[in-house]
């Protein structure tokens, strides 16, 4: 595609469900990124994908969060029993090799 | 794990004027140097970058300055104009290739007409 894209770009949820977010990279882009970025600060590292193999995830904050690239491709990260201090601009990025990384859109995530 | 400063966390300037913002890191042995311009409600976007074994980079208006000893690099931004204004987040990369990039806090630059 043209850009990095990320789906939904808004999504509300009650604390104690699940959400999967949804990020499509710049198609052939080996390296994938997932951060979390609160208002006014800046991007949180939280996991990254080289193709398919999960790198590093020292950033997860916890076991409610994983992630996935299963075809090195398509990424989704998953929450599970969302409690309200998960609320944040959830983005991912993607680079062809090493260096520029191209950020998605986001997804903001709101839990009631 | 790396650690990185930036400042100021607000910069206002006169147009015209120039801008410098100012990145401190932990690591000695991190070795690319991103910054990232993130206008309101807008993705982050690469601007300049700078590798370990370069002092000094520029491209038009934006410069990008390293000093390895000291473990700080800087944004310089010349003859700002009202489009400049944005928040500016800078980064520090260990081994580049797919390592995690630990970013700045931020600076916020306002651009006075």
């Amino acid at each position: 595609g043209a850009g990095v894209s990320q789906s939904p770009r808004y999504k509300v949820t009650k604390r104690g469900q699940d959400v999967a977010l949804r990020c499509d990279p710049i198609s052939g882009h080996v390296s994938l990124y997932w951060y979390r970025q609160a208002l006014g600060q800046g991007p949180e590292f939280l996991t990254y994908f080289n193709y398919e193999a999960q790198q590093d995830k020292s950033g997860l904050p916890n076991d409610r969060f994983s992630a996935e690239r299963p075809e090195g491709s398509i990424s989704t990260l998953t929450i599970q029993r969302t409690e309200q201090r998960d609320s944040a601009m959830y983005r991912c990025a993607s680079s062809l090799a090493s260096d520029e990384q191209f950020f998605g859109p986001g997804t903001r995530l709101t839990v009631l | 794990g790396e650690n990185v400063e930036q400042h100021p966390s607000t910069l206002s300037v006169q147009e015209g004027d120039s801008a410098v913002i100012k990145c401190t890191y932990s690591d000695s042995a991190s070795n690319y140097f991103p910054w990232y311009k993130q206008e309101l409600g807008k993705r982050p976007q690469l601007i300049i970058d700078i590798r370990s074994n370069v002092g000094e980079k520029k491209d038009q208006r934006i410069a990008v300055t390293l000093n390895k000893t000291a473990k700080h690099f800087s944004l310089h931004i010349t003859e700002t104009q009202p489009e400049d204004s944005a928040v500016y987040f800078c980064a520090a990369v260990l081994d580049n290739y797919g390592q995690n990039f630990v970013f700045g806090p931020g600076t916020r630059l306002s651009v006075l007409p």
